[in-house]
């Protein structure tokens, strides 16, 4: 199998505040996730790459330094929006890469629904 | 800048009827291409990956490239009301997405 879980699966938090968000691949090492963001009736957008063991590559427009990004074991990366703001609302989805794949394809997790008041 | 386009939809389909949904692409040197569904609310769900010209088949569906035309397609046979979703097409191993074609079958 291949599969991604993401914890938590909706967070309802108060403006300023900070919320992390993790991702994890459960039967399966992933040396690369992903992580996007979806807004209502758009695609997915990719905001950063996550290396295991090295700094997270981040998209053009994506602040790196409100949008933390760790990947500390081959199974775990973490999202946390710092500083939340009501225009972070969104549908956060990540991904991992399956290194036995053809191709390395990529499997997502069920993605975290932010709201912030 | 490297770009997915795909037809918005909505498109609609009795129920039975073959449904065609296309992407085309404008990186050349793209290896790699996935259709994906996305049902309201959900993350997307891989259901097709094409490395090669050509056809690809896996049950009710056929995805179908061509590299030289930098278009991918993917026909789903025998629609059923539980395909209506979005359909994501993804080109890349740096996943590129496009806009998403939403289908409707209708009973």
């Amino acid at each position: 199998g291949a599969v991604v879980s993401q914890h938590p699966s909706w967070v309802i938090c108060k403006s300023g505040t900070s919320v992390k968000i993790e991702c994890r691949s459960l039967d399966f090492q992933a040396t690369t996730m992903f992580w996007y963001r979806q807004f209502p009736k758009q695609s997915l957008m990719l905001m950063a790459t996550s290396n295991e063991g090295s700094k997270a590559t981040y998209e053009q427009g994506v602040e790196k330094d409100k949008f933390l990004i760790n990947h500390a074991s081959l199974t775990l990366s973490t999202l946390t929006v710092t500083s939340a703001h009501p225009e972070d609302s969104s549908f956060y989805i990540c991904s991992a890469v399956h290194g036995t794949r053809p191709n390395n394809e990529q499997f997502f997790g069920p993605g975290t629904r932010l709201t912030v008041l | 800048q490297k770009e997915v386009e795909q037809n918005s939809g909505p498109l609609s389909v009795p129920e039975g009827a073959i449904a065609s949904l296309n992407c085309t692409y404008s990186d050349r040197v793209s290896q790699s291409f996935f259709w994906y569904r996305q049902y309201s609310g959900k993350s997307p769900e891989l259901i097709m990956s094409i490395y090669s010209n050509g056809d690809k088949e896996d049950g009710r569906f056929t995805a179908q490239l061509n590299k030289a035309s930098q278009y991918v397609s993917l026909l789903i046979r025998d629609s059923q009301p539980s395909d209506s979703a979005t359909y994501l097409c993804a080109v890349g191993g740096k996943l590129i997405f496009g806009q998403g074609t939403e289908l409707s079958v209708k009973p």
